[in-house]
């Protein structure tokens, strides 16, 4: 079956541009992932979503970047005004439920850059 | 905050070689698991690690969680390239509930 995927795989944007990224789930996944990652280093969480719950946004760095997710299914990170300091790779995951050991089923990425 | 440090951050070594990389936090997880990612993709689960002790082999990977379920280690015997990739721990539960709180990789190359 289809992984998760994510598009665009590559976005390049003036600094102050607002970029949307997308991200698609595994079908029938309930939660929801959004990391960031910088020049291979770890995975920095942003948000979660969960089913139908509000959704966990401790993890995202200023109120210029926002996250929704339409129906249990596809989500999209936006990021307003991007900065310099936004440039990395953001990857999307999704996990069956949001109970103990699930495996993440991580997406390709979408490597943004802010010239 | 719950850190997860992982070490050596970068690792070159030539096919054949064994080598460890350590995953060390001061905080409690009620499990582990390991990633590995390689380049333009996303990381894919290796392992996962629940009790602590607990040894599980992945034909020359080897996994250990921690007696206190605080550190974690991967061994790899006879390292081969395609072993090249990030190695990323990440931990589940304590203050992070279910959440994964991941460590900072370690960059492993393996030399023909």
């Amino acid at each position: 079956g289809a992984g998760v995927s994510q598009s665009p795989s590559n976005k390049v944007t003036e600094k102050g541009k607002d970029v949307e990224l997308r991200c698609d789930p595994i079908s029938g996944h309930t939660a929801l992932y959004w990391y960031r990652q910088s020049l291979g280093q770890g995975l920095e969480f942003l948000i979660y979503f969960q089913g139908n719950s509000a959704p966990d946004k401790s993890g995202l760095p200023s109120d210029r970047f926002s996250a929704e997710r339409t129906g249990g299914s596809v989500s999209t990170l936006t990021i307003q005004r991007t900065q310099q300091e936004d440039s990395a790779v953001y990857l999307c995951a999704s996990s069956p439920s949001s109970g103990p050991y699930n495996e993440q089923f991580f997406g390709p990425g979408t490597r943004l850059t802010v010239l | 905050t719950q850190l997860l440090e992982q070490s050596p951050q970068f690792l070159s070594i030539q096919e054949g070689e064994n080598l460890t990389v350590y995953c060390n936090s001061s905080s409690v997880f009620s499990s582990l698991q390991w990633y590995r990612q390689e380049p333009g993709e996303g990381p894919v689960l290796l392992v996962t690690v629940v009790t602590g002790g607990e040894v599980k082999k992945l034909k020359r990977l080897t996994f250990q969680f921690g007696d206190a379920r605080k550190d974690s280690s991967l061994h790899i015997t006879a390292a081969q390239p395609g072993d090249t990739g990030l190695y990323l721990c990440a931990g589940e539960g304590g203050n992070a509930g279910n959440m994964l709180t991941f460590g900072g990789g370690t960059r492993l190359m393996v030399k023909p």
